[in-house]
């Protein structure tokens, strides 16, 4: 059973750009969730997508978009990239949502704003 | 509000050492609770988890006990490895936030020989 993908694994971008992250889940998983990880922040989460409808967010400025398609693979998108935005962003993918299953994570983006 | 509190790192153990690593919580609900592990490079893997009160987690030797009374949910392993080297992260989850987990800072464990 293939894990958790995520592409680009790294990125560098410049200020002001936008840059958009993949992530296939698990092959029947429905429910992705995306955290953005930073020595100083820990893990935050950003939003989870479950049957292609964001489930939940978290506490983001709206730069921070997302979106699942069909087939249960998801996109994160930043635009008007900050320096603060340098990270690493994992992916997330379960069966169920509440908790109810396994989170499988993703190796993670790892993105430099310049 | 919802939040997980993790003992300050980084921890450093002599192999076959006896391993705690205490985690306490708040919740506006009836949280799960996760230990998960980070080895370099890779992304977070689920060690162990507990869904309600006084059950216990167990998984290649680690174990964590949900105390409702004392908030917490500390990890233990009797007799750690040198490939037991990673960062540990407890995390909580209330069934009605979706898969919206909250983590600990997480703490870094070195085992040396």
């Amino acid at each position: 059973k293939a894990g958790v993908t995520q592409t680009p694994r790294y990125l560098i971008k410049t200020r002001g750009q936008q840059v958009t992250l993949s992530c296939s889940p698990i092959s029947g998983h429905r429910s992705v969730s995306w955290y953005q990880q930073t020595p100083g922040q820990g893990l935050q989460f950003l939003f989870e997508y479950f049957s292609e409808t964001q489930r939940n967010k978290g506490n983001f400025p709206g730069r921070f978009s997302g979106r699942q398609f069909s087939n249960s693979r998801s996109e994160m998108n930043v635009s008007t990239l900050e320096l603060g935005d340098s990270a690493l962003y994992l992916c997330a993918s379960s069966a169920l949502s509440g908790g109810l299953g396994e989170q499988y994570f993703g190796p993670g983006t790892r993105l430099t704003v310049t | 509000g919802n939040s997980v509190t993790q003992m300050e790192g980084p921890v450093t153990l002599s192999e076959e050492a006896f391993l705690t690593i205490n985690c306490t919580y708040t919740a506006t609900g009836y949280p799960s609770l996760f230990w998960y592990v980070q080895y370099p490079g890779e992304g977070l893997q689920l060690l162990l988890k507990a869904t309600k009160a006084d059950d216990k987690g167990s998984n290649k030797g680690f174990e964590a006990t949900y105390r409702k009374e004392t908030t917490s949910f500390h990890l233990e392993k009797g007799s750690v490895q040198v490939s037991d080297s990673a960062v540990y992260f407890c995390a909580l989850v209330l069934r009605d936030t979706g898969n919206q987990f909250y983590f600990g800072t997480g703490t870094s464990l070195t085992v040396i020989p």
